[in-house]
């Protein structure tokens, strides 16, 4: 079974710009989590996603916002870049909620400019 | 407040030792998950281990085993006969029913010499 993908694996930006990260589940898994890691903050959950629905979304700024397609392939986008959202995006994927194991991505390294 | 506790930042050992990690979870539901991931310097979280809250039996997979003890809210990891493959960053996390969440730690640096 392939594993959790995520596109693109790394992200020049520059302040004020948008950026869209993408995600494939394993097959059959229909719940999608985002997670932050930085060094300071550590990893950090953004939101979770389960048929569509945002069913928990961390303490982000609105600028963070995801969403889930009928396939469970999932999409996070950042809007109006900060220096500060630089950081190593994970998703991670589980059969139906977070308590089923959670497998993760390789990861988006974003880094803003 | 946080929820998992790794109080270990960093350790250092020679290759065959065993090291333990250290957790300290903290939640007021009775029905939870824990979990151990690894993360080598590639990046990717790597699932090793899960427990549920009901299920208290200490296990061996191989070069690893986990003591969970409900009394004291640890969940602590040990890898037997160390290898440098092993050098990574283990996190420790829970899950609440309900929460649609995993909460990590801060992780703790494994470093495995030679």
């Amino acid at each position: 079974k392939a594993g959790v993908t995520q596109t693109p694996r790394y992200l020049i930006k520059t302040r004020g710009q948008q950026v869209t990260l993408s995600c494939s589940p394993i097959s059959g898994h229909r719940s999608v989590s985002w997670y932050q890691q930085t060094p300071g903050q550590g990893l950090q959950f953004l939101f979770e996603y389960f048929s569509e629905t945002q069913r928990n979304k961390g303490n982000f700024p609105g600028r963070f916002s995801g969403r889930q397609f009928s396939n469970s392939r999932s999409e996070m986008n950042v809007s109006t870049l900060e220096l500060g959202d630089s950081a190593l995006y994970l998703c991670a994927s589980s059969l139906n909620t977070p308590t089923d194991t959670q497998y993760f991505g390789p990861g988006t390294r974003l880094t803003v400019l | 407040a946080q929820k998992v506790t790794q109080a270990q930042t960093e350790i250092s050992v020679v290759e065959k030792e065993d090291v333990t990690l250290d957790c300290v979870y903290e939640t007021r539901d009775t029905t939870y998950y824990l979990f151990w991931y690894k993360q080598p310097p590639s990046g990717e979280l790597v699932f090793l281990i899960r427990r549920n809250s009901f299920d208290e039996q200490n296990e061996i997979s191989g070069r690893y085993s986990w003591n969970f003890q409900k009394s004291t809210s640890s969940f602590n990891f040990t890898i037997t006969a160390s290898q440098v493959v092993d050098s990574a960053v283990y996190f420790c996390a829970l899950s609440e029913v309900g929460d649609y969440k995993l909460s990590f730690g801060a992780g703790t640096t494994v470093t495995v010499r030679a």
